[in-house]
């Protein structure tokens, strides 16, 4: 079955450090979801990725798909202690309206 | 994007008993999903709640242990059965349409002693 891989697990950075984290498909994928879920909350929407090649931003964040519409990447431009917790990935393969998660990354901010 | 709301929000649990889950959504949906969060962990896919026939579940969960019911198109309920330690988690209802965002709920966060 499907497979999403996200890397790194953990990362741990000086607040106004950038952040990246990547997600790769065992599959081509329809569209791709972002989620942050605070500690102790619950997983928010980011965004969704559909195209080939999209690249979104939302103010510090950058959101990539790729070309092959196998991988995907977070980054977040100088981050903030309020950019604390963890990000997940969701891909969603062809025609199956269902999401597969990749295992997060969580992200700590050193302020 | 939905508002949706989930009772109990938390609840500690004897091992043995059942818990019955409500997930409510202010507007109507086509999909409504279950899932289960261990803790520090990401999310797994219990099963799709579809309305007016028996859920869909996936590898790994079964309807006797897991029974879904969803009457409408705004309410769904997830019950844990004979519950043991092990099912202490997250529990979170989503919403959403065929291709598009899904949206998730706050959450019950079960403890089973």
């Amino acid at each position: 079955g499907q497979q999403v891989m996200q890397i790194p697990q953990y990362q741990h950075v000086q607040e106004g450090e950038d952040f990246t984290t990547y997600c790769n498909s065992s599959t081509t994928l329809s569209n791709i979801q972002w989620y942050k879920q605070r500690p102790g909350g619950h997983p928010v929407f980011l965004i969704q990725l559909v195209k080939s090649g999209e690249v979104k931003k939302q103010k510090r964040l950058t959101f990539q798909f790729g070309e092959a519409k196998k991988n995907s990447s977070l980054h977040i431009t100088a981050t903030q202690t309020t950019d604390v917790g963890t990000y997940f990935c969701a891909g969603r393969g062809g025609s199956n309206y269902k999401l597969t998660f990749g295992k997060g990354t969580l992200l700590t901010v050193n302020p | 994007s939905a508002v949706i709301s989930q009772k109990p929000s938390r609840d500690i649990c004897q091992r043995g008993t059942s818990l019955t889950i409500q997930c409510q959504v202010d507007s109507q949906v086509t999909m409504m999903f279950w899932y289960r969060q261990q803790p520090g962990q990401s999310l797994t896919l219990i099963a799709t709640a579809n309305q007016g026939s028996e859920a869909t579940y996936e590898s790994g969960f079964v309807i006797d242990k897991f029974p879904i019911s969803r009457p409408n198109l705004t309410f769904s309920t997830l019950t844990v059965s004979n519950m043991s330690p092990e099912d202490s988690s997250i529990y979170l209802c989503s919403v959403g349409e065929l291709q598009d965002t899904q949206y998730f709920g706050p959450g019950t966060r079960l403890t089973v002693l």
